[in-house]
């Protein structure tokens, strides 16, 4: 059974980085799928991030591009985010999530279990 | 604001069927692309309902079916059950290179 787990800090400073990890289990980054983060509002509106293969390539949301990181570990079965200068408005469940199929066909499958991440002084 | 406009709630009694409406534009659902459908229940993650515009994942019920006419899709649920509520997000790819998901649509069962 696959399973995603987000970890990392619940509180960031504003003007700091948030940082977040996927632990993916049951299953090999290798596989060919592309890796997601997507970030819940409190309103409950969706937004996408931005994804990485597993061979490191990458793509972002045009939005969130100029302060965004995701990498990816193989050995570890893990890919993280990094969202530089965050601010109030970046307050949100963080999830990570499987998309198997790649644009323009985008889909994800599978979810983590999402995390809360307040950015507060 | 979200690209993909949808109803912020619909309501029906058990045992009747409801409609969601997902509204795009050209850049979107009405330039071709596949139309997805998450189900978030509260406590658990969200879950892809329908794939594809028109189908369903293994383990999703005949209840739910997803169609699409133009740059507009829809999800029809029949058969309303307590289980059934939650929040209902439409999803599909934009011509600026971007994911793109509805508002959400929150489902009451009477």
């Amino acid at each position: 059974q696959v399973q995603l787990q987000e970890s990392g800090p619940g509180l960031v400073r504003p003007s700091q980085t948030l940082s977040l990890t996927c632990t993916v289990s049951g299953a090999s980054l290798r596989s060919g799928n592309f890796w997601t983060w997507i970030r819940q509002f409190p309103g409950k509106g969706l937004e996408w991030i931005g994804y990485t293969y597993h061979t490191g390539t990458t793509f972002y949301n045009p939005s969130l591009k100029s302060r965004i990181i995701i990498s990816v570990d193989v050995s570890k079965n893990q890919f993280s985010l990094n969202l530089s200068s965050v601010t109030a408005a970046d307050t949100a469940v963080y999830y990570c999530a499987r998309d198997v199929y790649g644009p323009p066909g985008n889909r994800f499958d599978l979810w983590g279990q999402g995390t809360l991440v307040t950015v507060s002084s | 604001q979200s690209v993909l406009t949808q109803p912020p709630s619909v309501s029906g009694a058990p045992g009747q069927g409801v409609t969601i409406s997902c509204t795009g534009g050209t850049s979107n659902i009405g330039a071709g692309n596949d139309v997805n459908w998450y189900q978030h229940v509260p406590g658990a993650s969200p879950r892809l309902l329908i794939s594809r515009t028109y189908n369903r994942p293994s383990g999703v019920p005949d209840r739910f079916s997803g169609s699409k006419s133009g740059a507009s899709a829809s999800l029809a649920i029949t058969g309303l059950q307590a289980e059934d509520e939650g929040d209902y997000y439409c999803q599909s790819y934009d011509r600026s290179l971007t994911v793109v998901f509805g508002g959400g649509t929150t489902l009451t069962v009477l």
